[in-house]
């Protein structure tokens, strides 16, 4: 069974901080991650993809990926109200397209 | 990114009836598109796989002449909710896959979802 890993949190973080969020993945082929950012009541929306290891930055946010020890985070920087949202990784299974989704970390970034 | 539309954004029905929703990519071509369910406060669930001219790919337990799906074309498939019941009341969600070409690299996008609330 292929599976993403997620801390549920909710993970809290004054404004202006760094929040890091972590995922571990248990399929060694999976070649692309993502992240997706969903408010209450919305649908996801993508914010971050990341396909080699390393970092990848994007604004606020960076992606971190180390296929080695199957692991991939998403840090923001200078945390804002507005960040608070459930953030969603997922990871590809296959050539199929579908996407395997982690349980969402709750980040709530206070004021 | 890419935009993905879902019409309508909500619906109101009786018991028993049918009801239709259409997912487009407005600004690329998507042969797959998927389709989720959310109750609230859960996590995405996978319905089935829409793949353009050909049939759908369910998930385990999901019925599919309940479930019908439709890809029409490159732009746009269609989930009918058969003869829906007041626990098929959710917020169902399309993606789309845009896949560049020439390599594994491929994004999904999201449509808005569409909430479901069977009387």
């Amino acid at each position: 069974q292929k599976e993403v890993e997620q801390n549920s949190g909710p993970l809290s973080v004054p404004e202006g901080a760094i929040a890091s969020l972590n995922c571990t993945y248990s399929d060694r082929g999976s070649q692309s991650f993502f992240w997706y950012r969903q408010y209450s009541g919305k649908s996801p929306e993508l914010i971050m993809f990341i396909y080699s290891n390393g970092d990848k930055e994007d604004g606020r946010f960076t992606a971190q990926l180390n296929k080695a020890s199957q692991y991939v985070s998403l840090l923001i920087r200078d945390s804002q109200p507005s960040d608070s949202a459930t953030y969603l990784c997922a990871v590809n299974a296959g050539n199929t397209g579908k996407l395997i989704f982690g349980q969402g970390t709750t980040l709530q970034v206070k004021p | 990114g890419a935009v993905v539309s879902q019409h309508p954004s909500r619906v109101i029905c009786k018991s028993g009836t049918s009801v239709k929703i259409e997912c487009r990519s407005l600004d690329f071509q998507a042969t797959t598109m998927f389709w989720y369910r959310q109750f609230p406060k859960q996590s995405l669930m996978l319905m089935a796989t829409s793949n353009e001219g050909s049939k759908a790919t369910y998930e385990q337990g999901v019925e599919k002449d309940k479930f019908l799906i439709n890809h029409a074309s490159l732009t746009l498939s269609t989930l009918t909710v058969t003869s829906a019941h007041p626990e098929d009341s959710s917020f169902y969600i399309c993606s789309a896959r845009d896949v560049v070409a020439g390599g594994f690299q491929e994004t999904q996008y999201f449509g808005p979802g569409t909430r479901l609330l069977v009387l």
